[in-house]
């Protein structure tokens, strides 16, 4: 079965930039999404389509998605980023979420 | 706004069947241009999609979970419902109902999210 792999952490100082990997084999051949999670909140939807904004989301959200690797970019990185951070692919009319990255903006 | 909400029993005795209902409102689930899935999170864990629904495009399952799970989708309420039989601890989980957008072959993202219920297994 398809497996998508993320970092299980992640680091960045405020105001620089972030990157979440997530990687799968030929990922790019399909969209990747990605969820920001804070403890106690159900997911949200940050990034569809490999690289789409919903409405609502910060313009410093950024993904995109190439040979076998999505990646998810926060510029500018608040504290309130800080957050588990999903990828999601379809594949053979499957839902593949990766194991999550937490993000800690310290 | 479309608003997601589930329902069903807090508590669960292992070897019975876990039964969840999400109620969907502002919308109609009877669009052909979305999925409806569940989605669970074990405490301290990461997501674990567990099946989607279409009124139109049929049924589709986590393939750890197929032998155990049910889904079927009730228009004339406008929900969706979930039945998970035989379980155990390990199936104790925030239970998520969201609607999944269906863009060309490879896009399905979830969009709206309910609050997410607590099932826990014990005896």
């Amino acid at each position: 079965s398809y497996e998508v792999t993320q970092p299980p952490s992640v680091s960045v100082s405020p105001g620089q930039t972030a990157f979440i990997t997530c990687s799968g084999d030929k990922l790019g051949d399909k969209y990747a999404s990605w969820y920001q999670q804070k403890p106690g909140q159900s997911p949200v939807l940050v990034i569809h389509e490999d690289t789409k904004r919903p409405s609502g989301i910060p313009g410093r959200f950024s993904g995109s998605n190439s040979g076998n690797t999505a990646t998810l970019t926060i510029s500018g990185t608040q504290a309130m980023d800080e957050a588990d951070y999903y990828c999601q692919a379809w594949d053979s009319s499957h839902v593949v979420f990766g194991g999550g990255t937490k993000l800690t903006v310290l | 706004q479309l608003q997601l909400q589930e329902s069903g029993p807090g508590l669960v005795k292992p070897s019975e069947t876990l039964s969840l209902t999400c109620a969907v409102s502002g919308g109609s689930i009877s669009s052909s241009s979305y999925y409806w899935g569940w989605i669970r999170q074990p405490p301290g864990k990461g997501l674990e999609w567990i099946a989607s629904i279409s009124y139109s495009a049929g049924i589709f399952y986590n393939p750890s979970l197929k032998s155990r799970v049910t889904i079927s989708i009730d228009t004339s309420r406008n929900q969706f419902s979930l039945e998970l039989t035989s379980v155990t601890a390990a199936d104790t989980a925030v239970y998520y109902c969201a609607r999944q957008n269906i863009v060309g072959i490879t896009g399905r993202h979830f969009d709206y999210w309910g609050q997410g219920t607590l099932v826990t297994v014990s005896s």
